[in-house]
């Protein structure tokens, strides 16, 4: 069974500057996508970033960007130039991408990331 | 305009009442789902329906019951509530099957039981 890692329950940052928030997993699968939401205080859950597991090229997105290691089964997140906004718990998640009608997407537990002013 | 939308946004009631929380989705996804996180903030899919039919049904008591009217609709109806149940429930849709058919979520309803 796939299983998503994030060993950091706590991450802190100071404004301006950048942050990297750490995520592995496990799939005996050699083609998937993997997903960081972010989730503010809001509660509201928002799509950060996604990389599909057969694109070399790690995927960016503003200020955010990922460090994709496939044979080490590890999916990053650098958040740059932080902003107090970034503040949030932070969620890694993994699906299969050929799975039939199994299309569930698999969730870390999450990262709280505090930016200090 | 609000792609998802969750009524109510909180619910307190009593243990053994039976409740229902509302999704809606404007985005024509045929793809919806239910999630629930629990005080640890640990995120758990429940229910996943594809055009009205129920696709992913994760171990969730039978309290818990799913309907779709139709695939901008699924709501979330659960009967003789437990402590247990107190969490955020979170709707979510997508479009279709296809590999990269993002997930957007609703703002959560927080369930409390008392």
């Amino acid at each position: 069974a796939q299983t998503v890692t994030q060993s950091q329950p706590e991450m802190s940052v100071q404004e301006a500057e950048t942050v990297t928030l750490s995520c592995t997993y496990d799939t005996s699968e050699s083609d998937y996508y993997l997903f960081w939401y972010k989730q503010p205080p809001s509660r509201q859950m928002i799509l950060v970033i996604r990389q599909e597991a057969y694109k070399q090229q790690n995927a960016t997105e503003n200020r955010f960007s990922v460090n994709f290691q496939k044979a080490a089964k590890s999916f990053s997140l650098k958040i740059s130039d932080s902003q107090l906004g970034d503040a949030a718990m932070y969620f890694c998640a993994y699906r299969r991408t050929h799975a039939g009608n199994n299309r569930k997407l698999i969730w870390g537990l999450g990262t709280s990331l505090a930016v200090n002013p | 305009d609000t792609a998802v939308s969750q009524t109510p946004k909180y619910l307190v009631t009593q243990m053994g009442n039976d409740k229902s929380i509302k999704c809606e989705q404007n985005l024509g996804h045929d793809t919806m789902y239910w999630y629930k996180q629990d005080s640890k903030k640990f995120l758990k899919i429940m229910f996943s329906y594809n055009n009205k039919e129920l696709i992913i049904n994760e171990t969730v008591p039978n309290r818990f019951s799913p309907k779709s009217p139709d695939k901008a609709h699924l709501n979330l109806h659960i009967n003789s509530l437990e402590l247990g149940d107190s969490a955020v429930y979170f709707c979510a849709s997508s479009q279709g099957w296809g590999s990269d058919n993002e997930q957007f979520f609703g703002p959560g309803t927080r369930l409390t039981v008392l």
